[in-house]
């Protein structure tokens, strides 16, 4: 079975310190994302990579910032955490597929971030 | 940018009634895929449809994506208090690359009761 796992299930921070948010995959996956999930709002992408020290922005990319320096493992940096980012943050993998199909993510557990 | 609207946003039922919730890109897409995520826990694949007019069957539940590739509904047959969550359809726009970013689509939280 594929396995993402993410380092924290529940993070308290303050205003102002920076977070690092992990996620290790076991699946050799190519593709890596973080996705942060807010009621009513669904889940949004905030960055992905397709590589290794590749990176793109995802759909609200602002306060964010990302890492890929090994193949399993995508971090996301939020560099000064504001109370806005309190969020529940998932990371996801898939496989590179070319064509109309589109790789089915695995989803970890989620990271729920309080920014006090 | 693509957007993807869903709806209901939440929905109601008595045990044994059927259960619908549908999805509307704004532009083409790809492939829709849908995703259930159980309370407290995280989305799981369900399914992926491809082709134009699809229909795919899973037990209970059936999956359509419309003609024009535009819209998506997943149905669910006489509920059971098992199918409790959240439905996400993610459309893609795979565009030549190999990771077709998904947009998901806010969600229908179904709470059956028993």
């Amino acid at each position: 079975d594929v396995k993402v796992t993410q380092s924290s299930r529940y993070l308290v921070k303050r205003t102002g310190e920076k977070v690092f948010l992990e996620c290790v995959q076991d699946m050799d996956h190519e593709n890596m994302f973080w996705y942060r999930q807010d009621p009513g709002l669904g889940l949004r992408l905030i960055y992905f990579s397709y590589d290794v020290k590749m990176k793109e922005k995802g759909d609200i990319p602002e306060g964010y910032s990302v890492s890929r320096e090994k193949k399993e493992r995508f971090s996301l940096i939020l560099e000064s955490a504001s109370t806005n980012q309190t969020s529940m943050y998932l990371c996801a993998s898939s496989l590179a597929r070319w064509g109309a199909s589109t790789g089915e993510l695995f989803f970890g557990e989620g990271s729920r971030l309080t920014v006090l | 940018g693509q957007q993807v609207m869903q709806i209901p946003q939440y929905q109601h039922v008595q045990e044994g009634e059927d259960f619908t919730t549908y999805c509307n890109s704004s532009t083409t897409l790809s492939n829709i895929q849908w995703y259930k995520q159980r309370p407290g826990g995280h989305p799981v694949f369900l399914i992926q449809l491809v082709k134009s007019g699809e229909v795919k069957k899973q037990k209970r539940l059936t999956f359509q994506f419309g003609e024009a590739k535009k819209n998506s509904s997943l149905h669910i047959t006489a509920t059971q208090t098992t199918d409790v969550g959240t439905y996400f359809c993610a459309g893609s726009n795979a565009g030549g690359t190999s990771y077709g970013k998904l947009t998901f689509g806010q969600g229908t939280i179904l709470t059956v009761h028993p």
